[in-house]
């Protein structure tokens, strides 16, 4: 079946440091979501793109949709403590059904 | 806003009995709604589609009768765990697609999910 491949599958960094992950997939995608995900909590939304080629900002954080549609990044610019979670991915090929990522754990230290 | 909410938020379970999880669109109405079981330091995996009014969809090596998905009104899906066992422990997240008017921006929003855990 599809499945979105992201990396890395976790980082640890520092306050104020920049992060950037990426999301891909073996077949093209309509739409490309970024979630966020604490622990004991369902994932809240970040970021929807629409388009390929697409670059949306929500605050600090910056995603684009891949122009060949099998990938997106998300940035994280300046993190802070809070910034902390799983964050994943998720698309839709080309039904209803939204697929996720493998998500990225990020830590972040003050 | 779009809140979704989930009950019960955890709950614990002798091995054999059924357990029933409710989904609710809290301010808006959801003609679809989506069930996913996570578990521990993995993604959310998909299992079943709910449409209301109409039989639930459901994954590839989902087992329909075991999982058993009611969606008796525009803003409430429930999941019943029938005959749970330890291996059904699990956290079980809904979703709700709030409909845009245009399906390539309708979004999904995730409840908080339900922490089982079988005995």
């Amino acid at each position: 079946g599809q499945q979105l491949n992201q990396s890395p599958q976790s980082m640890f960094i520092q306050e104020g440091e920049d992060v950037s992950m990426n999301c891909t997939s073996s077949s093209i995608f309509n739409t490309w979501l970024w979630y966020k995900q604490e622990p004991g909590e369902g994932p809240v939304l970040l970021i929807a793109l629409y388009k390929a080629g697409e670059l949306t900002s929500n605050g600090r954080l910056t995603a684009q949709f891949g122009i060949t549609r099998k990938d997106s990044f998300l940035n994280i610019s300046a993190s802070i403590p809070s910034d902390v979670g799983i964050y994943f991915c998720a698309g839709h090929p080309d039904t209803d059904k939204l697929i996720f990522g493998t998500g990225t754990r990020l830590q972040v230290f003050p | 806003g779009a809140v979704v909410s989930q009950h019960p938020s955890r709950v614990i379970c002798k091995s054999g009995t059924s357990v029933k999880i409710e989904c609710r669109s809290l301010d808006f109405q959801a003609t679809t709604m989506f069930w996913y079981r996570q578990f521990p330091k993995q993604s959310l995996m998909l299992m079943a589609t709910s449409n209301e009014g109409s039989k639930a969809t459901y994954e590839q090596g989902v087992e329909k009768d075991k999982f058993l998905i009611n969606h008796a009104s525009l803003t409430l899906s429930t999941l019943t765990v029938t005959s749970a066992h330890p291996e059904d422990s699990s956290f079980y997240i809904c979703s709700a697609r709030r409909l845009a008017g245009h399906s390539s921006t309708d979004t999904q929003y995730f409840g908080p999910g339900t922490r089982l855990t079988v005995l």
